[in-house]
C-alpha cells in the first residue's frame, strides 16, 4: 500500500499556483519525497524530490515540514498543459516506487 | 541524449498468447523497471533489473518474466494472457537501482 494520502481532485485557475499538499505521517529518516505527475495515457514525468531540506527546480518546488510529516508541491504559475495526476511518493532509494492513487489537478482557463 | 523508449506502443492479444514488450534505457542508464497501470490507478511495480540481473519483484505471478540485456534494454515477456493483463506497461530506467526512474511512454495492451 502506498504510504502516502493525497486529495483526490484539486483545481486551480490558470496562471496562479498551484499547491498540492501530500500526507506521509509513518515516513522514515532515510525516505525521499518523490513527486511524479502524469498526463493523460502517457508515462509518469519526474518532477522533483527531496530529503529533509525544500528543493526547486525549473518545473517545481517541494516544501517538506520540518517534521518530514508532509509536504507540499507547488507549480508557480499553472498553465493548461499542468493539467494531469500528480503522484507524491515516498521512496527509500533502493526500493521501487508504491504507487497511489494521486491528485487528479485541473487547472482551469 | 535519448530518453526511455518502449516497443510497440499498442498491442491486441487473445486470452491465452503470449506477449513480449520491448523497452531502451536512457543513455547510461544500468537499471530498468517495470510497471502495470490498469485503467483508472496507479502504476503497480512488476520486477527490476539491475546489470542483468533481477533485482526485486512485486505481487506478480511467475508467467510475467524478463530479461535485461548487455546493452540495458530489457524485455517483458507474459505467457498465457488473461482478460485482467489488459493496461498499460510502463518502463522506468534509472543511472543506478538507488537513484530516480524515468518512465517510458508505455505500451497499451489489450487482452480479448
Amino acid at each position: 500500500d502506498a504510504k502516502t494520502t493525497q486529495p483526490t481532485s484539486m483545481d486551480c485557475a490558470e496562471g496562479r499556483a498551484a499547491n498540492l499538499p501530500c500526507n506521509h505521517s509513518t515516513i522514515s529518516g532515510n525516505e525521499y519525497v518523490y513527486w511524479y505527475r502524469q498526463i493523460h495515457s502517457q508515462g509518469p514525468q519526474y518532477i522533483i524530490h527531496g530529503l529533509k531540506n525544500n528543493e526547486t527546480n525549473e518545473m517545481a518546488s517541494l516544501i517538506i515540514t520540518e517534521d518530514r510529516k508532509s509536504s507540499t508541491l507547488i507549480l508557480p504559475h499553472a498553465t493548461l498543459r499542468d493539467t494531469a495526476v500528480y503522484y507524491c511518493i515516498v521512496n527509500n532509494y533502493g526500493q521501487n516506487f508504491v504507487f497511489g492513487p494521486g491528485t487528479r489537478l485541473s487547472v482551469l482557463p | 541524449e535519448t530518453g526511455v523508449t518502449q516497443s510497440p506502443t499498442h498491442l491486441i492479444k487473445t486470452r491465452g498468447q503470449q506477449v513480449t514488450l520491448r523497452c531502451s534505457s536512457q543513455s547510461g542508464h544500468n537499471t530498468v523497471s517495470w510497471y502495470q497501470q490498469a485503467l483508472g490507478q496507479g502504476p503497480q511495480f512488476i520486477f527490476q533489473y539491475y546489470r542483468e540481473e533481477e533485482n526485486g519483484r512485486g505481487n506478480f505471478p511467475p508467467r510475467f518474466s524478463g530479461l535485461q540485456f548487455p546493452n540495458y534494454s530489457s524485455e517483458l515477456n507474459v505467457n498465457a494472457l488473461e482478460l485482467d493483463d489488459s493496461a498499460l506497461y510502463l518502463c522506468a530506467s534509472s543511472p543506478d537501482s538507488q537513484e530516480t526512474q524515468y518512465f517510458g511512454p508505455g505500451t497499451r495492451l489489450l487482452v480479448l
